[in-house]
């Protein structure tokens, strides 16, 4: 089980909105670290989508959008297209002993 | 542009080790922390290993703590996991990644393209 607990997947339809949950705890998100998120296309190696909790890296449309409040973070994704079909991760770290980093599980983001 | 390309994977018995690295170009590699992280085949990712700017900083996971050794050359701009006594479960592809370019950035970008390790008799 992984640390950050994701949703195993979602879906909509084209021009939709859909969020995933990223839900942690009092040792990671809770604690005050911030929340960042990846999108892996099929094959290929994670890319940087939101960083900061709410902030778009350089070339990231401004469909993609995040938040955060208490132990949870959210990634909304509104105006769905195709080409948004990946597997999406939160990551924060956590101050527990036996952790640094922390990923959650990942979510498959299916496009009707 | 920057640039994180890994080299070093392949198939090592379990038992065996194998090391790993990953050349950067295209920023100052010497002020960044970086990191190790991998992922299984079908799986998630998982962090695995990260290390300071100056290697004075040096995490694990406890899943492989005893047995990988993270390491960089600055000078060669060059980051590298040891990784020893594999076992069937670090079967993945292993990515290397630069903790962002800011000021208290803790986030992975960019990410190599990954090495794929495979632990099998």
């Amino acid at each position: 089980q992984s640390v950050l607990t994701q949703p195993p997947s979602v879906s909509g339809a084209p021009g939709q909105r859909v969020t995933i949950s990223c839900t942690g705890s009092s040792s990671n998100i809770g604690a005050g670290y911030d929340v960042h998120w990846y999108q892996q296309l099929p094959g290929t190696a994670p890319k940087l989508l939101i960083y900061g909790n709410s902030n778009r890296p350089s070339g990231v449309p401004d469909r993609f959008s995040g938040s955060k409040s208490g132990t949870s973070a959210s990634l909304a994704i509104s105006g769905l297209q195709a080409e948004d079909e990946a597997d999406y991760y939160c990551q924060s770290y956590d101050s527990s002993l036996s952790v640094y980093v922390v990923f959650g599980g990942g979510t498959k983001l299916t496009v009707l | 542009e920057v640039q994180l390309v890994e080299s070093g994977g392949g198939l090592v018995k379990p038992g065996g080790s194998l090391r790993l690295s990953c050349a950067a170009s295209g920023f100052t590699f010497s002020s960044y922390s970086m990191n190790w992280v991998r992922q299984a085949p079908g799986k998630g990712l998982e962090w695995v290993s990260s290390i300071s700017s100056s290697s004075s900083y040096i995490y694990y996971a406890d899943s492989v703590k005893g047995r990988f050794t993270i390491s960089r050359d600055n000078a060669k701009n060059s980051l590298y996991l040891q990784m020893n006594s594999l076992r069937a479960e670090d079967t993945a592809v292993y990515y290397c990644a630069s903790t962002g370019r800011s000021v208290g950035a803790s986030w992975f970008d960019p990410w190599g393209q990954g090495t794929l390790v495979t632990v099998s008799s």
